[in-house]
C-alpha cells in the first residue's frame, strides 16, 4: 500500500530555531506539493515541484522558508528562523501527471508548534 | 478573502438524514475537486468534476458542478457516522495552474 510519508509527525520548537520537515513521495510520482493548514487560512499551497524542479513557490514566505528536492525520493521544507505564526500542520502530497488537477496523495502531515 | 467559500462551516446531524454542502466562488474553474479529511490525516480525493453541469455519484454521495463552473455541491443521502469528517472543495482557477482550497465544512453524523 504505497503512501506518502512525512517526518516528524509532531515538532515543538522555540521561536528562532530552524525547523526541517521531510517528505518521501510515493515511488514513481513526479510531482510533489507542500501545503500548510491552519484554522484561520485553511489549506494553502506553499510550493510544488515536478521532476524535482520547482514550478511554483509563490505561496511561500521567501525570507524564511525554503523547499528542495535533493533527489526523487526526498522533499524538504525548511523554516529558518521559525516564528509562532508558523504554527500549523504542514502537508506534503505527491502525484503522477502533468497538471495540478491530477490526483494528489497527501501524507499524514507534520504538526508544528513554535513557542 | 477566500476564493472558494464553503457553507455551512459546521454541520451536525443525525444518522439517516440527508444533507447538502456548498462550494461557491466568483471565479471560473477549469475543474473542481472534493476531498474528505479525517483527524490526524491528510485530505483524500473523492471526486473531480470538469464539465459545467456535470453530476457524479459515489455511493451515497452526489457531486454537482455548476453550469457556469463557479460553484459545486455535495449531497449525502442517509448519512452515516462514517461520513464524519472535514469536506474540502478545491478548484483549479483557469490559467493559474494551482489548486485553491475552500475552508471546509466540518460534518458530524451522530448515531
Amino acid at each position: 500500500d504505497a503512501r506518502v510519508t512525512q517526518t516528524p509527525r509532531h515538532k515543538v520548537t522555540e521561536m528562532g530555531q530552524e525547523v526541517t520537515m521531510r517528505c518521501q513521495p510515493i515511488l514513481g510520482h513526479n510531482t510533489v506539493f507542500w501545503y500548510r493548514q491552519t484554522m484561520m487560512q485553511g489549506l494553502e499551497l506553499l510550493a510544488y515541484f515536478r521532476n524535482r524542479a520547482p514550478l511554483d513557490d509563490s505561496g511561500m514566505p521567501k525570507d524564511r522558508f525554503s523547499a528542495e528536492m535533493p533527489d526523487a525520493t526526498l522533499a524538504t521544507l525548511k523554516i529558518q528562523p521559525s516564528e509562532p505564526r508558523d504554527s500549523a500542520v504542514y502537508f506534503c502530497a505527491s502525484g503522477l501527471g502533468t497538471g495540478v488537477t491530477d490526483t494528489q496523495y497527501f501524507g499524514p502531515g507534520t504538526r508544528l508548534t513554535v513557542l | 478573502t477566500q476564493l472558494l467559500e464553503q457553507s455551512p462551516q459546521f454541520l451536525s446531524i443525525q444518522e439517516g438524514e440527508n444533507l447538502t454542502v456548498y462550494c461557491n466562488s466568483s471565479s471560473v474553474f477549469s475543474s473542481l475537486q472534493w476531498y474528505r479529511q479525517e483527524p490526524g490525516e491528510g485530505p483524500v480525493l473523492l471526486v473531480t468534476v470538469v464539465t459545467g453541469g456535470e453530476v457524479k455519484k459515489l455511493k451515497r454521495l452526489t457531486f454537482q458542478f455548476g453550469d457556469a463552473r463557479k460553484d459545486s455541491s455535495l449531497h449525502i443521502t442517509a448519512a452515516q457516522p462514517g461520513d464524519t469528517g472535514l469536506y474540502l472543495c478545491a478548484g483549479d482557477i483557469q490559467g493559474a495552474q494551482k489548486l485553491v482550497f475552500g475552508q471546509g465544512t466540518r460534518l458530524t453524523i451522530n448515531p
